[in-house]
């Protein structure tokens, strides 16, 4: 199948601070893909949809203004969390679709 | 809306035992299924989907799951449990109208395999 990368794996960073999150497929073209957070112990949660060269759309309840995506290619969508907070801590999960969805290894994000 | 219910957010079973892992959903038109796992903290693998034709669907790693449209279920099964199979299991749902495939997750499975 295809295959779906993240970079990082893990990050941890001081409250405050902005991180990003790169999802890229590596051996197809991903015109759309898709965000996903999970807190421990809990499902997969959409955040937001990822179109390449379009504006992404947001789930409700999910600030756009917080959770920074671009999706500049086919292959590589970049989630950037602005101004973290200890609550923004949790398990970030990318899936590219090509027929269908492929996801990521995951990026556990750890804010102090 | 689309939605997704798993009965059971933690099974036991013992090591050659049937798993059953049971999924309902919710959908306003015929939907698209799926069985993911999840390892810990590892990213979601595919078991096995159902889109059309045959309701009977079989996996990876000898699991199968039935479509069954009057009981708006798709449950999980497996003949004999392996010790490997202990992992989180999710259902979800995707809306075939739209122009992309969105998914939504149940809230999860998890699975112990007892020796």
């Amino acid at each position: 199948g295809a295959v779906v990368s993240q970079h990082p794996s893990w990050v941890i960073c001081k409250s405050g601070t902005s991180v990003k999150i790169e999802c890229r497929s590596l051996d197809f073209q991903a015109t759309t893909m898709f965000w996903y957070r999970q807190f421990p112990k809990q499902s997969l949660m959409l955040m937001a949809t990822s179109n390449e060269g379009s504006k992404a759309t947001y789930e409700q309840g999910v600030e756009k203004d917080k959770f920074l995506i671009n999706h500049a290619s086919l292959t590589l969508s970049t989630l950037t969390v602005t101004s973290a907070h200890p609550e923004d801590s949790s398990f970030y999960i990318c899936s590219g679709e090509d027929n269908e969805q492929f996801f990521g290894p995951g990026t556990r994000l750890t804010v102090l | 809306a689309q939605s997704v219910t798993q009965l059971g957010s933690h099974v036991s079973v013992s090591e050659g035992a049937l798993v059953l892992l049971r999924c309902n959903y919710s959908s306003s038109v015929p939907p698209y299924l799926f069985w993911y796992v999840q390892y810990p903290n590892q990213g979601l693998q595919l078991l096995l989907k159902y889109t059309t034709g045959a309701t009977l669907v079989k996996g990876i790693n000898g699991f199968e799951a039935e479509f069954k449209k009057s009981e708006t279920s798709f449950h999980l099964t497996k003949p004999s449990a392996h010790m490997s199979d202990a992992a989180e299991y999710f259902c979800a749902v995707s809306d075939r109208g739209t122009s992309y495939d969105k998914v939504i997750f149940g809230p999860g499975t998890s699975l112990s395999v007892i020796p």
